[in-house]
């Protein structure tokens, strides 16, 4: 079992839809982080948060939005998305942002039509 | 900016066998981490073994162990008696401990397990 969950596993929604992605991990680590992964590549980086505020920010496009309620949660908020952001988006979190091994959830599989 | 490179993007290995992946990084830190992670078909990033670059000894854990050479900048993985479960994509990654808190990973090598 994955000690960093995400929901919801699959997301399909159409491009002028809004919708939201969850993180929550009770490990009590302090940092956060969105990564978006195409098809047999590695994750690229998208959102750090450390000590629940955001501290890399990726040059992602503002379309998504992450959001940090409490030490525990993230959340990543999709408006207007393309069909080019279909991938999966991978939360992960560490003790510290750094020198720790990040831990990940499953995954939520987000498709664009 | 750091770099890490994984040669190999396939490999395969007859169960019960070893098998070594490669993984080469640049840096110009004297202090940093290497992990090695694991990504099954199910999907989740399952981390395998991690190395401090302070430390001489390479890294163990049961079948998985490392051959870390800090002047080659250089990361392998061995996996030792190698089972049907441990087919999956690996992933070589870098952190430097003092920095921008970012995990640069390499391209990954798909290891099959052939029964």
């Amino acid at each position: 079992d994955t000690e960093v969950t995400q929901t919801p596993k699959h997301l399909v929604m159409g491009m002028t839809n809004k919708k939201s992605l969850k993180c929550e991990q009770h490990m009590g680590h302090r940092a956060m982080y969105w990564y978006k992964q195409k098809a047999k590549k590695p994750p690229e980086l998208m959102f750090v948060y450390s000590y629940e505020k955001l501290s890399i920010n990726e040059s992602v496009p503002s379309r998504f939005s992450p959001e940090c309620p409490n030490s525990s949660l993230l959340n990543l908020h999709l408006h207007a998305l393309q069909p080019e952001d279909s991938a999966l988006y991978l939360c992960a979190s560490s003790q510290s942002p750094v020198n720790q091994p990040q831990h990940f959830g499953d995954g939520t599989r987000l498709s664009i039509l | 900016a750091q770099t890490v490179t994984q040669s190999q993007p396939e490999m395969s290995v007859q169960e019960a066998e070893t098998v070594t992946l490669s993984c080469t990084y640049d840096t110009s830190e004297s202090d940093y981490y290497l992990f090695w992670y694991k990504q099954p078909p199910s999907r989740q990033m399952i981390l395998v073994i991690r190395q401090e670059a302070y430390k001489q000894q390479n890294a163990t854990e049961n079948r998985f162990s490392v051959n870390f050479q800090k002047a080659a900048k250089s990361f392998s993985l061995k996996i030792s008696d190698s089972q049907l479960g441990d087919a999956a994509m690996y992933f070589c990654a870098y952190i430097a401990s003092l920095g921008d808190e970012k995990l640069t990973f390499g391209t990954g090598t798909r290891l099959t397990i052939i029964p």
